[in-house]
Parts: structure tokens; sequence; C-alpha cells
């Protein structure tokens, strides 16, 4: 009965692999979010779908790549990783007229080796 | 760009104490949000400010919103040791654009 999920929890790997990341929520929400979280813990957005489409993309490399195949789910794709991508990232909903109440899910901490 | 400076970035209380963290923006803000990350969790919305000179109360929680919608404050009265963690304010300067997250303020307290 999560509201917000992703998986994996935690992701160690080396510079150069691809890895996704993949988020579903089933609040029934219209909006979905990646966001990503350094070590200072700045939190940072990287994009935003409404209804399977793009609508926020924020200055991340080409080799970030979310992908929408329905309005439950959001996953995150990343090509070639450096070693600056470790990270947490964060998968978030939130309905379309409250698009500011944000419900986020537990985060997946990625360390590129 | 738009950015959302928020202070201090860390404080250190007794429990007991209050504890108040502001956030500051250089132009007008359509709204501001604020959430709560514990250590190790992920960040929980705790409410929205829309109108100029708003004040809400949540317990021992008091959100301001600033006259001239450029400033926020999030003050705690009595601390508890539940009140750890990070505070974030969250500011959009539309209803429709994405919000810009403060880097937080990082609350931690001796028993």
């Amino acid at each position: 009965d999560t509201a917000v999920s992703q998986t994996p929890k935690y992701l160690v790997t080396q510079m150069g692999n691809d890895k996704s990341i993949k988020c579903e929520q089933n609040l029934g929400h219209d909006t979905m979010y990646w966001y990503k979280q350094d070590s200072k813990k700045f939190l940072k957005i990287m994009f935003s779908y409404n209804n399977k489409e793009l609508i926020i993309n924020e200055t991340v490399p080409n080799r970030f790549s979310p992908k929408s195949p329905d309005k439950a789910h959001l996953n995150l794709h990343i090509n070639s990783l450096e070693l600056g991508d470790s990270a947490v990232y964060f998968c978030a909903s939130s309905q379309l007229d409250r698009a500011h109440e944000q419900y986020f899910g537990p985060g997946t901490r990625l360390t590129v080796t | 760009g738009q950015q959302v400076m928020q202070i201090p970035q860390y404080q250190h209380v007794q429990e007991g104490e209050d504890f108040t963290t502001y956030c500051n923006s250089s132009t007008t803000l359509s709204n501001i949000q604020w959430y709560k990350q514990r250590p190790g969790g992920h960040p929980v919305f705790l409410i929205q400010l829309v109108k100029s000179g708003e004040v809400k109360k949540q317990k021992r929680l008091t959100f301001q919103f600033g006259e001239a919608k450029k400033n926020s404050s999030l003050h705690i009265t009595a601390t508890q040791t539940t009140d750890v963690g990070t505070y974030f304010c969250a500011g959009s300067y539309s209803s429709a654009s994405k919000i810009i997250f403060g880097s937080g303020t990082r609350l931690s307290i001796r028993p």
C-alpha cells in the first residue's frame, strides 16, 4: 500500500555502465517527477511528466532519459554512468491542480565507483 | 537564475528550545511550501502558503509568508527529539511552474 515506490533502494555500479531506476505511484496522480539530491542535500528537479508527457526537462546531461509508460510509472535510465552521478534520486508525484504538494518516494541511493 | 535561499544551514538546540528557519527569494513568489526530511528518509510535504502575510499553524509549528511574498519562516516551539531532520522551503514563481527547493536547515537536538 506504499504511495510512491522506487526500485532499487540502493544501486552500486561502475563508471561507464548503464542503469535504470523504476518508480510507481498508486495515488492516481497525473504528474510525476525525478529529483536529484547531492551529498550536500541540495534537491534539484530533473524532469516532470504529466500524463506521460514531458513538461519539465531541466539542464541535465542527455545521458539521463526518463520514460513514462503510463501515468502511474516514471522510470529513469542513465547511460555511461559517471562518478558525479552518485547521489540519491527521488521520484515524486502530485495531482495536476495541487502540483506543489508533492509526494516523494523513498529514494534510490546511486553510488558510482 | 531564480533561487530560494534558506538559513541557517544547521541548527543545534537543546530539547525544549525553540527553532526557526528562514527562506528568502529575490523575486516575488507565487506560493511557498515546506517539507521535512528525516535522516535517511525522503521529503514529506508539511504545508503550502499562498497569500501575502499568511500564517498557518500545525501544533507546535508556525509557518509565515511575508507581506511581499519574498520570504517565509518556519518556527517550532519547544522542540522535541521527533523534530530532528532537515527542513526545506520550496518556492514557485507561478501556480504552474516548477518548485525550487531551498538548501535546507538541518535541525539536531540534544536531549
